[in-house]
C-alpha cells in the first residue's frame, strides 16, 4: 500500500531558528514529490516539486531534498519567520493522473517569539 | 489568492438539511477535485472531474453528490449527512489532470454536522 509518513507531527521553534521536516514514502513507482504549505483556515499551496533526478531544490528560505534510493525527502526552513507557522504536507505522485496522489498527514510548525 | 474560490467558508447543518458547496476556478484549468480533510488524517480524494466529466468517485457515500456544469464550476450537494462528515472540504483544480500536476486549492468550507 502506498504511504507517506511525516515527522515530527508538530514542532515549535523560535523565530530566526532553522528546522527540518521529514517525509518518508513507500509510493512505487515514483513520479514526483511536492511539499505544500497550508496556513490555518486556508488550502494548501505548493512550495516545491522534485522529480526522480533532482536531489535539492530551493524556494527562498525553503530547501527540499530528495533521496529516491531511500525514499526520503526533507524540507529545511532557514531563518524561520512567524509567517512560516503552518502545516507542511508532503505529497507523492505515482504514474497516472493527478488524482493518483498520496498525501502525508503533515507537520504542524509553530514559530514563536 | 490561488484563483480557486470556495463558498461558503463555514457551514453548520443538521443531519436532515440539504446544502450545497460551491467552487469556482479562474485559472482556465480543465480538471477539478473535491477533497475531504479531517483532523490528523491525510487529505482524502472524493471526486475528480476532467473536462466536465466525472473520472473518479473514490467510494464516496451517496449523501455527497457532485455536479460540474462546466470546467470552471464545481458543486458538492449534501443531504442527510452524519456527524462524522464534519471536516474541511477542499476544492482544487489542475491544468488537465495530468501526472503529478500542481494542484491549486481553494480555502475550503469548514463543515459541522450537528
Amino acid at each position: 500500500k502506498n504511504q507517506v509518513e511525516q515527522s515530527p507531527q508538530s514542532l515549535i521553534i523560535l523565530e530566526g531558528k532553522n528546522c527540518t521536516l521529514q517525509c518518508n514514502y513507500t509510493v512505487s513507482p515514483f513520479s514526483n514529490l511536492r511539499w505544500y504549505k497550508q496556513d490555518t483556515g486556508r488550502g494548501p499551496v505548493s512550495l516545491t516539486i522534485m522529480t526522480f533526478s533532482e536531489n535539492t531544490k530551493s524556494n527562498g528560505r525553503y530547501t527540499a531534498t530528495l533521496d529516491a534510493d531511500t525514499k526520503q525527502s526533507s524540507l529545511h526552513i532557514t531563518a524561520s519567520q512567524l509567517s512560516d507557522s503552518a502545516s507542511y504536507i508532503c505529497v507523492v505522485s505515482g504514474p497516472g493522473t493527478a488524482s493518483k496522489l498520496t498525501f502525508g498527514t503533515g507537520t504542524r510548525l509553530q514559530v514563536t517569539l | 489568492e490561488t484563483g480557486v474560490t470556495q463558498t461558503p467558508r463555514h457551514l453548520v447543518m443538521g443531519m436532515t438539511n440539504k446544502k450545497s458547496l460551491k467552487c469556482e476556478q479562474h485559472l482556465g484549468h480543465n480538471a477539478m477535485y473535491w477533497y475531504k480533510q479531517s483532523a490528523k488524517k491525510p487529505l482524502e480524494l472524493m471526486f475528480v472531474y476532467n473536462f466536465k466529466e466525472q473520472t473518479e468517485n473514490n467510494s464516496v457515500p451517496s449523501r455527497f453528490s457532485p455536479e460540474c456544469p462546466n470546467s470552471s464550476h464545481l458543486f458538492l450537494h449534501l443531504h442527510t449527512l452524519q456527524p462524522e462528515d464534519s471536516a474541511l472540504y477542499l476544492c482544487a483544480s489542475s491544468q488537465d489532470g495530468g501526472r503529478g500536476e500542481k494542484l491549486f486549492f481553494g480555502s475550503g468550507t469548514q463543515l459541522s454536522v450537528l
